[in-house]
This record gives C-alpha cells, sequence and structure tokens, in this order.
C-alpha cells in the first residue's frame, strides 16, 4: 500500500458546486497533514493544515479521519480560479527515530462556467 | 513571513554545461530543505533532502554525483545539475521545513531548467 494515495481526478464540477477530495494514508502513526495547491506550472502553495478537530478557512474545509485513515478536503461554491491539482502531505515517522514528509500525486479539479 | 526565494527561475543551457540553482529561506532559519522534481503532467518527485552543515540524503534513483546538493548555511541550499543533458530538462522546485516536521512546508518558485 502506497504511504499516501489520491485519487488523481479529474473532477469536472460546474462552478458553485461542492466537491471533496480524500486522501488516505497508511502510518496510524502520522501526526502533521497538510493541503497544498498547485497551479499548472508553479510551485504547490499551502492551503491549510489539518487539525484533528477539523477547520475550515473560507469556503474550504478540513477534516481528519484517524479511524479510517484518511484526511478530507471540501470546497464549497466552486469558483474558476480553484481549478488546480490538490496535494495532500503526511508526516510519516520513519524507524530510525526520524521523519519524513510525504506528498500524494495530487487531484486535478477542473471547474466550468 | 515564511518566504522561500529560488534563483533563477528560469534556465536554458547546453548540453554537457552545469547549472547551480540556489534556494534561499529569506526570514527563517531552516535546518532541512527539500529538492523537487517535475517531470510536465506530473506529480512531485523528491531528489533529496538536505540538512544544514552535512550531507544530503539522495532518494532511491537520484545520482548524487550528478545532483549535488550544498547546504552550508541555515539558509541557503544550493543544487548544482552537472553536465546537464536534455533529459535534465524539468521543473526543479525547493522547499524549506520552518521548525519541525509537524511544521509545513515552503516552497520556492521553482526553476525550469532548458537543456539544449
Amino acid at each position: 500500500r502506497k504511504e499516501v494515495e489520491q485519487d488523481p481526478g479529474p473532477f469536472n464540477v460546474p462552478e458553485g458546486a461542492t466537491v471533496a477530495f480524500n486522501c488516505t494514508y497508511s502510518n496510524s502513526a502520522s501526526q502533521s497533514f497538510f493541503w497544498y495547491r498547485q497551479d499548472c506550472r508553479k510551485e504547490p502553495k499551502l492551503l491549510m493544515s489539518v487539525y484533528s478537530s477539523g477547520n475550515e478557512d473560507g469556503r474550504f474545509t478540513a477534516q481528519l479521519n484517524r479511524a479510517s485513515q484518511y484526511i478530507s478536503l471540501l470546497i464549497r461554491d466552486s469558483k474558476l480560479s480553484d481549478s488546480a491539482t490538490y496535494l495532500c502531505v503526511v508526516n510519516v515517522p520513519l524507524s530510525t527515530g526520524f521523519q519524513k514528509l510525504v506528498f500524494g500525486t495530487g487531484t486535478r479539479l477542473l471547474v466550468s462556467p | 513571513g515564511a518566504v522561500v526565494s529560488q534563483h533563477p527561475s528560469r534556465v536554458i543551457c547546453k548540453s554537457g554545461t552545469s547549472v547551480k540553482i540556489e534556494c534561499r529561506s529569506l526570514d527563517f532559519q531552516a535546518t532541512t530543505m527539500f529538492w523537487y522534481r517535475q517531470f510536465p503532467k506530473q506529480s512531485l518527485m523528491l531528489m533529496a533532502t538536505s540538512n544544514e552543515g552535512s550531507k544530503a540524503t539522495y532518494e532511491q534513483g537520484v545520482e548524487k554525483d550528478k545532483f549535488l546538493i550544498n547546504h552550508a548555511s541555515l539558509t541557503l541550499s544550493t543544487l548544482t545539475v552537472t553536465s546537464a543533458h536534455p533529459e535534465d530538462s524539468s521543473f526543479y522546485i525547493c522547499s524549506a521545513l520552518q521548525g519541525n516536521y509537524n511544521s509545513p512546508l515552503h516552497f520556492g518558485n521553482g526553476t525550469r531548467l532548458t537543456v539544449t
């Protein structure tokens, strides 16, 4: 099983729609989770951290489900400008005591008029 | 805050030459920086983890003699692509960790390398 998995999409939605992405992780000891957004030919930009209790930032809501080992990102009232690739990042503890940050392959979102 | 500057943003070089890319954390100290490569329509691929004052840790399949990484200070890491070939043409991105691994990564704006 991959350390971090995402549905690559693309998710095609009309403007105004609500869309949700999931990201599953394999290491139950992971403690930190993030969502990034990457536009074509640009660097990833931090969208939001994911907290245990769930958190919201405007139209974006992130949630963590430890029991099923996934995080989710919900986008409400989609805008054309939300079209991008959404990457999840998971902190993975290593047996050596060190840690690493693992990226999912990203989910592509296309919002159409 | 948490700005990472990467330079150059774009470079075109001839086959066989070397190219150096700089990654600087402008307003924080980064003991750990990461270098990624991304080919068109593909996901980010971690090349190496750069730790200040020590040798970089390379991912499997990445040639350490071809991709030289130096992290001489807490605010600067460099990636040198030696003897570049057309297949090295890609988008190279650095990121810096502000704090520990529970902190988010901050990315540079990337370097688009074209080898002719």
